[in-house]
């Protein structure tokens, strides 16, 4: 059964700051890994997909790496803004294209 | 742009009633996905359909059953209500290709309290 980590639990910065949101997963038999976004209460938000063929994706500030053989996945976020504060959520997509999602990183950034 | 619609967006039911949740994915997505996500929980994958068949299920209580209807959009039926089915529920759909998979985009959800 896969599982999905994702570590830490909650960060903190300050503004402006560059911060790295790490995600593993135990089965690399992946087609796809999927980062989202999602506010208190709300929604979640695709971020960015990454092919299972793909080594990273990137949009904006928003920059995703995929290593499938060590199970392992980055979302690098440059110039960190207050509006970024939110929980970010790691989803490894199988062949059934059912997402098994990790359990999320709280990001605050601080004015 | 179009997003997944879901309805109601929020829901009050007592235990022991029936309760239908709805999902209108997004126009030309041929595929709908449900999930459950209990407070301070990730989601869950509970049911999928592609093109109106089931696709995959996952940790669906029996007491839950879905359909995907011919227009696409999809509805969650919930028999025999918990305390444990307050959850937010969402339906997310993607547009699958050949040989690959998209991006899965998610409704807004509907939050069920059950009392």
């Amino acid at each position: 059964k896969q599982e999905v980590t994702q570590i830490p639990a909650a960060l903190s910065v300050p503004e402006g700051e560059n911060l790295v949101l790490n995600c593993s997963f135990t089965d690399s038999a992946i087609y796809n890994l999927q980062w989202f976004r999602q506010d208190p209460g709300k929604g979640l938000t695709s971020l960015l997909l990454i092919q299972s063929s793909q080594r990273e994706q990137t949009s904006g500030r928003l920059n995703a790496s995929l290593d499938k053989s060590s199970g392992r996945s980055t979302l690098y976020i440059a110039a960190s803004q207050p509006g970024d504060s939110a929980t970010y959520l790691c989803a490894v997509g199988r062949g059934s294209y059912q997402l098994t999602f990790g359990k999320g990183t709280k990001l605050s950034v601080i004015p | 742009a179009a997003g997944v619609i879901q309805s109601p967006r929020h829901l009050i039911k007592e235990k022991r009633e029936t309760a239908t949740l709805k999902c209108y994915p997004i126009p030309r997505h041929d595929t709908v996905y449900w999930y459950q996500q209990g407070p301070g929980q990730d989601p869950q994958f509970l049911i999928s359909f592609y093109e109106k068949m089931q696709s995959d299920k996952g940790s669906i209580p029996d007491r839950f059953s879905a359909q995907q209807f011919s227009d696409y959009h999809s509805e969650l039926n919930m028999s025999s209500l918990e305390l444990g089915d307050s959850a937010l529920y969402f339906c997310a759909s993607s547009a699958r290709t050949s040989g690959a998979t998209d991006t899965q985009y998610f409704g807004p959800g509907t939050r069920l309290t059950v009392l």
